[in-house]
């Protein structure tokens, strides 16, 4: 079946650290692979994506790279700031077969100390 | 940016009230889909509807039902409100053209949160 796993925060960084949340997944064909962030009291909001395999998403100094074969898409930013304190979701959606569902990760939750 | 929309933002509501959770889009998406969030922060998708007069339940049971009756519009309704249904209610959309569509992310509104006291 298709599921999405990523790591379990809360990660807690400095200002200026970098930022690794990983995420790997299980599906068949060429899914579709989101980040998406959500802000205290806020809705789900899309960071980047990537539609094949070897596709980087970029958005806001994050990048995604899509891995085929380690079936992967880990979230990097090469410095963070407070403002990027937020929950992190890693999500996909298939191919082939409930193409018009969505699977998410459990989510990380990002600390940012100034 | 976004066009959906839910209302209200925040709900504290008795035991055994009913209630209906308003979600609406204006991107003439076919698909509209809710979520619940738990505390965890993980999202649970107990309803979704691939167009007008479409619906399903989704991969957590929930005593909720929901309509479609117009595109952009998809209430939940809650008949009996309990304190277990307490949490953060997300409904989304996404676009659907062709078959092939895998590639259109999902659109997420503001969120309810309910509180059933």
């Amino acid at each position: 079946g298709n599921s999405v796993t990523q790591m379990e925060g809360p990660v807690t960084l400095s200002e200026e650290a970098f930022l690794t949340i990983n995420c790997t997944y299980t599906a068949t064909g060429y899914p579709s692979l989101f980040w998406y962030v959500q802000y205290p009291g806020e809705g789900l909001q899309l960071l980047l994506k990537a539609t094949k395999a070897d596709d980087k998403g970029s958005n806001k100094g994050f990048e995604a790279t899509y891995r085929k074969e380690t079936t992967s898409f880990h979230l990097e930013k090469g410095s963070v700031q407070v403002s990027d304190s937020a929950v992190y979701f890693c999500a996909l959606r298939p191919q082939l077969y409930n193409f018009n569902k969505f699977y998410f990760g459990s989510g990380t939750k990002l600390n940012v100390k100034p | 940016e976004a066009d959906i929309y839910q209302t209200p933002r925040y709900l504290v509501i008795g035991t055994g009230k009913k209630i209906t959770l308003e979600c609406s889009q204006t991107m003439g998406h076919d698909k509209m889909y809710w979520y619940q969030q738990d505390p965890g922060m993980e999202l649970h998708l107990i309803h979704y509807s691939y167009g007008v007069n479409s619906t399903e339940k989704g991969d957590l049971s929930s005593e909720s039902t929901v309509s479609r009756i117009r595109t952009e519009h998809f209430p939940l309704t809650l008949e009996s409100a309990r304190p277990s249904h307490t949490s953060q209610y997300l409904c989304a959309s996404s676009e659907s053209i062709t078959r092939e569509d895998w590639t259109y992310e999902q659109y997420f509104g503001p969120g309810t949160r309910l509180t059933v006291t």
